[in-house]
Parts: C-alpha cells; structure tokens; sequence
C-alpha cells in the first residue's frame, strides 16, 4: 500500500504570495490532517477533516485554511504569506477516529 | 487543555546501552498516548500506541513505553541501541474521542555513539 504522499516535498515564496500545498492519503483512509513544524514552536495541530468536513481545528489565524476532496485527497491553502510561515508541513492520514497517524514526509516551505 | 513535557532535549548514549526518553503529560481528560520518531527529512513513523488495556506496551524496533496514570508519564526504553535509532523522538497525546488533534512534546534528539 502506498503510503501518505505530499506536494511538492520544496516550495519557495515570496512574502506576501499564497501556497496549496497537496497531500494524498493512504487508500482507505478518510481522516486527513494537518501539522505545521518549525524548530521554535515544535509540532503543531492546524486542522483536521474527515469525509470533506473540518473535525477540528487548531489555534492558526484565518490565513491558513484547508479543504478535502471526496476522494480524501486534501490540499491546504496559506494566503498572505509571513516569514514565520516558513516551515515543514506535514500531512497525516488515518482509518477513522482514535486510529494512529501515518505521516507523509512533509513540504518544506520557505518564505523569503 | 493538554500538554507533554519531555524534559530532556538531547541524550547521547553509547551503542548496545540502553536508553530511556522521559515523556509527561498533563490533561483533564483520559487520554491515548504515542511515540513518534523522525529521520532526518522525513515524516513522522509511529513506534507504539497505549490506547487501553496493559499498561506496558511494545512498539517496533524493540522499544517500549509504560504507561503510569498516577505520575502521568509514559517513558520510551529500548534495552539495546543501535547506531541507526539516531533521530528525535516525540510523544503526544490525543483525548479519548477526540478525533486525531495530536498535543506533541517539544522532542528528544537520541544521539547514539559508537
């Protein structure tokens, strides 16, 4: 089975600009989320959908939004780019509920 | 709200030692636990789960974790390490039915010398 893939894996931006970054999750699962990663804040939770809704949400300004595709597929969107924006994004996907987190290798963003 | 604390942020260890990575949490609610470990440019890979049930859990690689409710932790060990179990290690936590919104710690870098 393949495993949870993310687009593109490097991204460069310019302040100001915006990004969709992709991610497509393992065949079957219906959970997808998203965690952003940097070395001063750590790991942290943007959101969550299951079946094409948001479950959940983490503590990120509007900027930072996300969608998923009936086919799970989930892209996430951030607008108005910062420089503290830079960061490893990673993708999670998962069976349901409660059931561990299989990570994709992430999209390194830098914002200049 | 919850939080988990890994107090040490490196620890260097001699191969074929063993090793512990201390991990606490708190949160108002039960909880599931996890261990997480990332390579260098790479995701996240899953070691162990405690979700309910025995309370010392074995994961892959030949690590365990024990899960302790009275002094909320839930400390990783591998009796023996090997050079290539150099990477950081996270634990989080996840409220029971709370969907999949992960709380990580701030991570432990495993230095593993020959």
């Amino acid at each position: 089975k393949a495993g949870v893939t993310q687009t593109p894996r490097y991204l460069i931006k310019t302040r100001g600009q915006q990004v969709t970054l992709s991610c497509s999750p393992i065949s079957g699962h219906r959970s997808v989320s998203w965690y952003q990663q940097t070395p001063g804040q750590g790991l942290q939770f943007l959101f969550e959908y299951f079946s094409e809704t948001q479950r959940n949400k983490g503590n990120f300004p509007g900027r930072f939004s996300g969608r998923q595709f009936s086919n799970s597929r989930s892209e996430m969107n951030v607008s108005t780019l910062e420089l503290g924006d830079s960061a490893l994004y990673l993708c999670a996907s998962s069976s349901g509920q409660d059931s561990p987190l299989h990570f994709g290798n992430g999209t390194r963003l830098t914002v200049t | 709200a919850q939080s988990v604390t890994q107090l040490d942020s490196q620890v260097p260890v001699f191969e074929e030692a063993p090793v512990e990575l201390r991990c606490n949490y708190s949160s108002s609610v039960s909880v599931y636990l996890f261990w997480y470990v990332q390579y260098p440019n790479q995701g996240l890979q899953l070691l162990l789960k405690y979700l309910s049930g025995s309370t010392l859990v074995k994961g892959i690689n030949g690590f365990e974790a024990e899960f302790n409710k009275s002094q909320t932790s839930f400390h990783l060990r591998k009796p023996s390490v090997h050079i290539s179990d150099t990477a950081e290690y996270f634990c989080a936590v996840s409220d029971r039915g709370g969907g999949n919104k992960l709380t990580f710690g701030t991570g432990t870098q495993l230095k593993v010398e020959l």
